[in-house]
């Protein structure tokens, strides 16, 4: 079965804390993994993508195969990182095309 | 340049009645979403269509339909509404190229009596 499992509903951290929201996915292909952001009242954005290997804002998040898992990670946290977080699974279905599916999301809590 | 446009933002319905959400998008994108937002369950995938005139089911498709006649058009229907459809609707576009870069709209607040 194709999943992606956030375990944390909301994350509380102190400003200058280090981050980290946990994903994991459950997929029988190559996986695709991303990282979407919903700032207050803002739409849902792309945050980064695991391909790229970039770091957007000072996230990074890393795809480990072995663990089936792409955590978001941020080494200090600024208060406008509070947000929701969602992690998305790219997944293939024939001749229906591509589609994300997504988890139930972490709510970040950075507070001064 | 609007992006990508929901209409309604805000509807209530009773049970029972039928309605469309429509989602238009200016960025000539191959493919299209519906999601549903609701607290505690994230985004769920109603439906999806990879080009104009082809639809796909999602995670969550009972009791929507979907049309994607024109491909800047994508409706999202509710034939008969039930209480347990109340949320916040969300449509994206993608290219075929970029399929896992998506653009949101704004999101549409159902709320079904």
């Amino acid at each position: 079965a194709q999943r992606v499992t956030q375990p944390e509903k909301l994350l509380s951290v102190f400003k200058g804390a280090p981050v980290e929201l946990k994903c994991n996915y459950s997929y029988s292909g190559s996986p695709e993994l991303f990282w979407y952001v919903q700032y207050s009242r803002q739409r849902l954005q792309l945050l980064l993508r695991h391909i790229s290997r970039e770091s957007i804002k000072g996230f990074t998040a890393d795809l480990n195969k072995g663990e089936t898992s792409f955590h978001l990670k941020k080494p200090f946290a600024q208060e406008e990182d509070s947000a929701m977080y969602y992690c998305a699974l790219k997944v293939s279905a024939n001749q229906a095309g591509t589609a994300l599916i997504f988890g139930k999301g972490t709510t970040l809590s950075v507070s001064s | 340049n609007a992006g990508v446009t929901q209409t309604p933002k805000f509807r209530v319905l009773k049970t029972g009645q039928s309605m469309t959400l429509l989602c238009a998008q200016d960025m000539n994108h191959e493919y299209m979403y519906w999601y549903r937002q609701d607290p505690g369950m994230g985004l769920r995938l109603i439906h999806y269509s990879v080009g104009e005139g082809t639809t796909a089911k999602g995670e969550v498709p009972d009791g929507y339909n979907v049309s994607r006649l024109k491909k800047q058009n994508f409706l999202l229907g509710l034939e008969s509404a039930a209480p347990s459809q109340t949320s916040v609707y969300f449509c994206a576009s993608s290219s075929a190229g970029e399929a896992g870069e998506l653009f949101f709209g704004e999101g549409s607040r159902l709320t079904v009596l």
